[in-house]
């Protein structure tokens, strides 16, 4: 079955410190991998995917199959990086059916 | 472009009932998805329109169903509410496999 694992519910970071936000996943197949955002009252929206290798906002993410993870990382958080960051596997149903971790709720303190 | 939009944005419901939820996807995006988020299950894969075409489905009851229009608008109804249906229910309209949300309609069944 799929799955993806988001251990961390809370992450709490000073502004300027690294920043990780773990992701585990378990798929049987090829997996493709995304990070959504959800910023305080806004839309949940893409942040990036492993496909395009593309760094957003300065978060980077690297797709390790060996450890079946996806873990997202920002060398210098800022306030602004506060959100919720939710981790998601496409299924063997194509990317229009995602399965979702729990989410890590980043607080980027000044 | 107009944004993903959910009608209506609240709605409350008493058990039993049965209700019908609205989305009207991004113009040119052919394939709309559901989910149901709550803080116990986190996001959760409903099923997924495709013109007109139910293409994907998740573990959820017969209760949850959808349609979606030739205009790509989409509804889902759910019959016979229960507690545990309250949730945020999203929708999504997708291209090139990335998916845009729409704000949500809140549904609380008492």
């Amino acid at each position: 079955a799929q799955r993806v694992t988001q251990p961390e519910k809370l992450l709490s970071v000073f502004k300027g410190a690294p920043v990780e936000l773990k992701c585990n996943y378990s798929y049987s197949g090829s997996p493709e991998l995304f990070w959504y955002v959800q910023y305080s009252r806004q839309r949940l929206q893409l942040l990036l995917r492993h496909i395009s290798r593309e760094s957003i906002k300065g978060f980077t993410a690297d797709l390790n199959k060996g450890e079946t993870s996806f873990h997202l990382k920002k060398p210098f958080a800022q306030e602004e990086d506060s959100a919720m960051y939710y981790c998601a596997l496409a299924s063997q149903g194509g990317s229009e059916k995602l399965v979702f971790g729990k989410g890590t709720k980043l607080t980027v303190n000044p | 472009k107009a944004g993903v939009t959910q009608t209506p944005r609240y709605l409350i419901k008493t058990r039993g009932q049965q209700v019908t939820l609205s989305c009207s996807p991004i113009s040119g995006h052919r394939s709309v998805s559901w989910y149901q988020q709550t803080p116990g299950q986190g996001l959760q894969f409903l099923f997924e329109y495709f013109s007109e075409t139910q293409r994907n489905k998740g573990n959820f009851p017969g209760r949850f169903s959808g349609r979606q229009f030739s205009n790509s608008r989409s509804e889902m109804n759910v019959s016979t509410l229960e507690l545990g249906d309250s949730a945020l229910y999203l929708c999504a309209s997708s291209i090139h496999n990335e998916q845009f949300f729409g704000p949500g309609t809140r549904l609380t069944v008492l």
